[in-house]
């Protein structure tokens, strides 16, 4: 089956940059998804197709794709970006794949 | 709008059946493409895919969880159907339904429900 491995957890200041990795074997060959999910909530799409946002995602929120990691970046991070990140991708074997999850906190 | 609900018992014994319910609109799922699909969160943990139904009633399940899952679709009252038999524990979860748009490996879960917590007890 395939997995993919996130950080437990990144800490980023107010206004710096946080990268959440997502790492799988090749993972570069397949379209990675991104959900934000904060406490008591549903998972809201943040990135989609490694790189693109939906409409109402602000430009923050980017993504990129190589090799056997993708990462999220969001840049200029708010206090209200604190939740838990999750990749997903669509594989031949096991269908749909989400990540182990992590936890970003705003110092 | 794209709005999905999903409803069902909150509480179930061992070896039951589980069966919920998802309610959307803003979408119809004879709509060429589209698929409505499942997955649940156990408490503090990760995100597990379950299932996922197409238009055409194609249906795709979670391997490991194949052999205890049906998922059925009712697109005049645009409804989907889990039902996931011998219920453990361990399958305590709350349980989300959400909507892909295509088929393809590059369409995500875009719309998710608000998702129902399912506990399993005696």
């Amino acid at each position: 089956s395939y997995v993919l491995t996130q950080p437990p957890s990144v800490s980023v200041a107010p206004g710096q940059t946080a990268r959440i990795t997502c790492g799988g074997n090749n993972i570069g060959d397949k379209s990675v998804h991104w959900y934000q999910q904060k406490p008591g909530q549903a998972p809201v799409l943040v990135v989609f197709d490694d790189s693109d946002r939906p409409s109402g995602i602000p430009e923050r929120f980017s993504g990129s794709n190589s090799g056997n990691t993708a990462t999220l970046t969001i840049s200029r991070v708010e206090a209200g970006d604190e939740a838990d990140y999750y990749c997903q991708v669509w594989d031949s074997s096991s269908e749909h794949v989400f990540g182990t999850g992590t936890k970003v906190t705003v110092l | 709008q794209i709005t999905l609900k999903e409803s069902g018992p909150t509480l179930v014994k061992p070896t039951q059946t589980l069966t919920l319910t998802c309610t959307f609109s803003g979408f119809s799922l004879s709509t060429s493409g589209v698929g409505v699909g499942w997955i649940r969160q156990p408490p503090g943990k990760a995100l597990e895919w379950l299932a996922l139904i197409y238009w055409d009633d194609d249906k795709r399940y979670s391997p490991s969880l194949k052999s205890r899952l049906t998922i059925t679709k009712d697109t005049s009252k645009n409804q989907v159907v889990l039902t996931m038999t011998n219920m453990d524990p361990v399958d305590t979860a709350t349980y989300y339904c959400a909507h892909r748009q295509e088929e393809g490996s590059g369409w995500p879960f875009d719309y998710w429900g608000q998702g129902t917590l399912v506990t399993v007890s005696s």
